[in-house]
């Protein structure tokens, strides 16, 4: 079965501070995409990989750095929080070709104080 | 936004009716994938249909798409407690980019 995880799965941070969310595949997929989803709304693209080495601006790449250094490993790094980065962020895999499935991790819900 | 409606809407239902959730897009696509979120979870795809299929259906699952009024459906027929979650529709790219819509809560009650 398809597998993604994220790490950690909860994460308190400071204003300024640098936060770094972790995400691994087993499914050896070529791209990996980071999303947030907030509250009442769907999830937007803040960043993605055509595989090692890769990442590629999404919709909402402001304030946000990607970092894929293998095929498996896809970080999102945070390097000065803030307040309105408080959301739940969810990393997922493809094979990057239209019309097949995107799998998804469970999620790491981030609230920046 | 690629999606004509921006809120998140909601719907409750008894145990046993049918029920069909609506997503337009603005933009043009050829696929359309409908998700779906439990709680504390994250999407799972439930069901993708293509330009050439106008209708796909899965169990108790129906989808259509209308290219022509860039609208799709997702209907669940007899729908059961365990079918509460979020509801996602996304319109997807070659280079497997999703774009979500804001998505249907649906609750229902026994």
């Amino acid at each position: 079965e398809a597998a993604v995880t994220q790490s950690p799965r909860n994460k308190v941070a400071v204003t300024g501070g640098k936060v770094t969310l972790s995400c691994n595949q087993t499914n050896n997929h070529n791209n990996m995409y980071w999303y947030r989803q907030d509250t009442g709304h769907g999830l937007r693209l803040i960043h993605y990989s055509y595989g090692a080495g890769s990442t590629e601006k999404g919709d909402i790449p402001d304030g946000y750095k990607a970092s894929r250094p293998s095929q498996e490993n896809f970080s999102l790094i945070l390097e000065l929080a803030t307040p309105s980065q408080t959301s739940v962020y969810f990393c997922a895999s493809g094979e990057g070709q239209t019309g097949t499935e995107v799998f998804f991790g469970k999620g790491t819900r981030l609230t920046v104080v | 936004s690629q999606w004509g409606e921006e809120n998140l809407q909601a719907l409750s239902i008894q145990e046993g009716e049918d029920v069909t959730m609506n997503c337009s897009y603005k933009t043009y696509t050829t696929v359309v994938h409908w998700y779906r979120q439990d709680s504390g979870r994250g999407p799972a795809l439930i069901i993708l249909i293509r330009s050439n299929e106008r209708e796909k259906r899965s169990g108790r699952l129906r989808a259509t798409l209308d290219t022509s009024s860039q609208s799709s459906s997702l209907s669940i027929t007899a729908a059961q407690c365990e079918d509460t979650a979020v509801y996602f529709c996304a319109t997807g790219t070659n280079t497997g980019k999703l774009t979500f819509g804001d998505g249907t809560v649906l609750t229902v009650k026994p």
